[in-house]
This record gives structure tokens, sequence and C-alpha cells, in this order.
């Protein structure tokens, strides 16, 4: 099993550019999360999806656009990208227990962004 | 939402000493608490996990205990050899989203 995969591993844009950060995972997880990490702040949530077909913002998502058409696809959208969105992206994915609890996020290796 | 805050930014023992970093959230509703290491370079990985049902957590050198009613928790690494050197992040969840610290960079001096 690949686990978690991200498309593109680096990417540079200029500003007013956008781009497509692709997240693909094959243990049929239900969640789905994308982060972005800067240096000194952690991992701060954009948007994440419980399931195919759904959303929700996270902590920091202006600016981005996300969509699940597929369960095991999550695809994190910069429409006019802008140097503060210069960072490290991941992509994270979890499996939901019976009881709705949380589980172990795997992460995927990683997008790094760079905005001129 | 949920804020978890953590401590310290920085730590540095000798080798073989114990290392203690500390979380606190403010969502009542938080029930799971991760604790992730993420190696220069590489992707955050799971190293032990907490629910709220639970006090505390032991797996080898890595323990994590959790007070609920103050609403904190913390990661206890006893016995730290280099290879612990990493930067180590909390992170608290309801059965929503997930919310990480700002992270500790540890460092185990041989």
């Amino acid at each position: 099993n690949a686990g978690v995969t991200q498309t593109p591993k680096f990417r540079v844009l200029k500003t007013g550019q956008s781009m497509t950060l692709l997240c693909a995972q094959d243990m049929n997880h239900e969640y789905m999360y994308w982060y972005r990490q800067d240096p000194g702040m952690g991992l701060r949530l954009i948007h994440y999806s419980v399931g195919e077909g759904t959303t929700a913002k996270g902590e920091v998502p202006d600016g981005y656009n996300v969509s699940r058409l597929k369960k095991q696809n999550f695809l994190l959208g910069l429409e006019s990208a802008a140097p503060s969105q210069t960072s490290v992206y991941f992509c994270a994915s979890s499996f939901r227990s019976a009881r709705g609890e949380k589980n172990e996020q795997f992460f995927g290796p990683g997008t790094r962004l760079t905005v001129l | 939402g949920e804020n978890v805050e953590q401590h310290p930014s920085t730590l540095s023992v000798q080798e073989g000493d114990s290392a203690v970093i500390k979380c606190t959230y403010s969502d009542s509703a938080s029930n799971y608490f991760p604790w992730y290491k993420q190696e220069l370079g590489k992707r955050p990985q799971l190293i032990i996990d907490i629910r709220s049902n639970v006090g505390e957590k032991k797996d080898q050198r890595i323990a994590v205990t959790l007070n609920k009613t103050a609403k904190h928790f913390s990661l206890h690494i006893t016995e730290t050899q280099p290879e612990d050197s990493a930067v180590y992040f909390c992170a608290a969840s309801n059965n929503n989203d997930m919310r990480f610290g700002a992270g500790t960079r540890l460092t185990v001096k041989p």
C-alpha cells in the first residue's frame, strides 16, 4: 500500500496564479485533512472532510477551496496565489471507528509551495 | 474553536535524562489527544495517543498523562536517546476537526 500520497512535491507559483494539490489515500479512510505548516506555528488545519462529497472549514480556510468527489482523493485549490500562502502543505487521512471516534492521522510526504 | 498551547518551544536534555512536554487545550468537548513526532524534512508520525476516558497511557519509554479537569496533557520520554531528537506536536480533537500545538524542538545531546 502506498498510504497517503501528494502531488506535486514542489511547486513555485507567481502571485495570482492558480493551482491544485492532489492528495490520494488507499486505506479506505473516511476522514481527510489539509494542513499548512509554517515555521514556529505547527500544523494549521485548512479544510477537512468527513466523507465523500462533504467538506468543512478548518482554522485557516481563507484563500483555499477543496473538493472530495471520490473517497480516496482530496483536492486543495488555490484560486489566486499570494506570497502569504508560501508554506509546506500536508494532507492526512484517518479512519472512523464504529462509534465515530477519531483515530491516528496518517500524513502524506508534503508539498513545498513557494509563491513569488 | 479549540486552542492548543504547547510548552516549551525548545528543550535540550542530556542522553539518558527524561524530557517532559506540556499542552493545554480550551474545548472541554475534546476527547482525543495524539502526539506526533516530526524529523527534519519528514512527515509527522504518531508516537502515542490517549482518549478522554483514560488518565495515563504508556508505551515503552513514552508515556502520556491527561488531566481533563485542568484541560492539560503531557508527554514524558524517559531514558532519552539521540534519535529522539525531533519536533514533537501535541493535538486535541473533538469528533470534528483536529488542532495542533506549535511544537517543541527536542535536542538530545550525546
